[in-house]
């Protein structure tokens, strides 16, 4: 079957930098995103990696090892409003979305 | 610019009863539409997409049916509503398939069958 696992929750402190992670088995690859989902909100649109490497952009980045099944979201410079859950999602060889159950992130001052 | 919005954004209906949920897309052309539930602890959950007019795909069996009657209008449906539909559901678009680019979703609708 088709897994994306993800931390369920996840706490930090304003200001810190936070690392979430992302390890997911699928029936192939084709791209891999990440969206921040504010409580009783829909989901907006954060990062996609296709390629290994590094993804930077503003005070998050987005990191793919495709070898390893693994991705991480990281957020530096922590504030209150970051406060929301992370959904990583991966592209299968049909091109379908696989979603992982997203990983709420609480922030404290 | 490019805009979504579904509506109802929530509804508490009775278990047997009906439901319709639309979505309109603003400002783009022939996208790709989609329906999502999100229930708690869980990803979002395909249950049907669509790459044109009256072009319905379902990815799960269930008693939930869409239409797409114009090219930026996406309808999500039942007859008879069970207690297991209660969830969050989204109406999002994309201009190609799912690996070209992001997701643009609507603000939700959150259904409570009762």
């Amino acid at each position: 079957g088709q897994n994306i696992d993800q931390p369920t929750e996840m706490t930090a402190t304003e200001g810190a930098i936070v690392q979430i992670n992302c390890t997911y088995q699928t029936s192939g690859f084709n791209g891999l995103f990440w969206y921040q989902q504010h409580a009783g909100e829909a989901p907006t649109f954060l990062s996609y990696n296709v390629l290994d490497g590094l993804e930077e952009k503003g005070r998050f980045s987005s990191f793919l090892s495709r070898s390893k099944g693994y991705s991480y979201l990281l957020l530096k410079e922590l504030q209150m409003k970051d406060s929301a859950s992370y959904l990583c999602a991966v592209v299968d060889s049909n091109y379908q979305l696989i979603w992982g159950a997203g990983t709420k992130l609480i922030i404290k001052p | 610019s490019q805009t979504i919005h579904q509506w109802p954004a929530t509804l508490v209906q009775p278990v047997g009863s009906p439901l319709s949920l639309e979505c309109t897309v603003e400002g783009t052309s022939n996208p790709n539409l989609y329906w999502y539930r999100q229930a708690a602890g869980r990803g979002l959950q395909l249950l049907f997409y669509s790459v044109g007019i009256g072009q319905i795909s379902s990815e799960v069996p269930q008693n939930l049916s869409a239409s797409r009657p114009q090219d930026r209008q996406f309808i999500l449906s039942s007859k008879k509503l069970l207690l297991s539909d209660s969830g969050f559901y989204l109406c999002a678009w994309s201009e190609g398939t799912v690996n070209t680019g992001e997701l643009f979703f609507g603000e939700g609708s959150r259904l409570t069958v009762l």
